[in-house]
């Protein structure tokens, strides 16, 4: 089953303990993509990558880090979480590079409270 | 600042009745919109895009429609039908320069059908 695969579901964490959350797509896509959902505030771009060993920045990537080692996976690293980032946080990958003509798959989401 | 703006955070429509879905944007660079769909636990999903070089686009009960020198985009849901109860975002592109790779999302708007 083609998907996106985000783990963990949940997390409580407290200040400044490094922490990850992987992302994992089965479909060979090239674009990936994270996202953050707040209340009243819809969905904002942290960071997104083209392909393996390229990234760049969305709206809000402040406290984040990511990687694109391999075209399947994506993580993404909070060096010293802070209580900002409580956030409930979603990866998205889309077949070509520009995901401006392709619909984007979206992970089913981590919920991430920080203490 | 937000560039795609749903300014309705809810609507709520009887089953069977039109449910439309309102979007501005501010950047005249965008040439392709989209619209997701959020159930509760699960990750956005695609329901229907639009190119800028056209007015209308159908899809089964849903037509989105683009006023391109309004900078606005609406979603018809025809018949509405309770399951279609969910959260619905804009999400808009620009073709070129810095911005590729980018996918800009509004707030949203909860819809609600009620039988």
């Amino acid at each position: 089953e083609a998907q996106v695969t985000q783990n963990p579901r949940y997390l409580i964490t407290v200040t400044g303990k490094k922490l990850t959350v992987t992302c994992s797509q089965n479909m060979n896509h090239e674009y990936m993509s994270w996202y953050r959902q707040d209340p009243g505030l819809g969905l904002r771009q942290i960071y997104y990558s083209m392909n393996v060993e390229v990234t760049d920045k969305g709206d809000v990537p402040e406290g984040y880090k990511v990687s694109r080692k391999e075209k399947r996976n994506f993580p993404l690293i909070l060096e010293s979480p802070s209580p900002n980032q409580t956030s409930l946080y979603f990866c998205a990958s889309s077949v070509n590079k520009g995901a401006r003509r392709e619909k984007l798959f979206f992970g089913s989401g981590t919920q991430l409270s920080v203490l | 600042d937000q560039q795609v703006k749903q300014n309705s955070p809810s609507l709520s429509v009887q089953e069977g009745r039109i449910s439309i879905l309102n979007c501005d944007y501010t950047n005249s660079m965008f040439d392709y919109f989209l619209w997701y769909k959020k159930y509760p636990a699960e990750g956005p999903t695609f329901l229907i895009s639009i190119s800028s070089i056209k007015d209308k686009n159908e899809d089964g009960r849903f037509t989105v429609f683009l006023n391109k020198s309004a900078k606005h985009l609406s979603l018809h849901i025809v018949p509405s039908q309770p399951g279609d109860s969910a959260v619905y975002f804009c999400a808009a592109s620009a073709p070129r320069g810095s911005t590729l790779g980018r996918l800009y999302f509004g707030r949203g708007t909860q819809l609600t059908v009620w039988p």
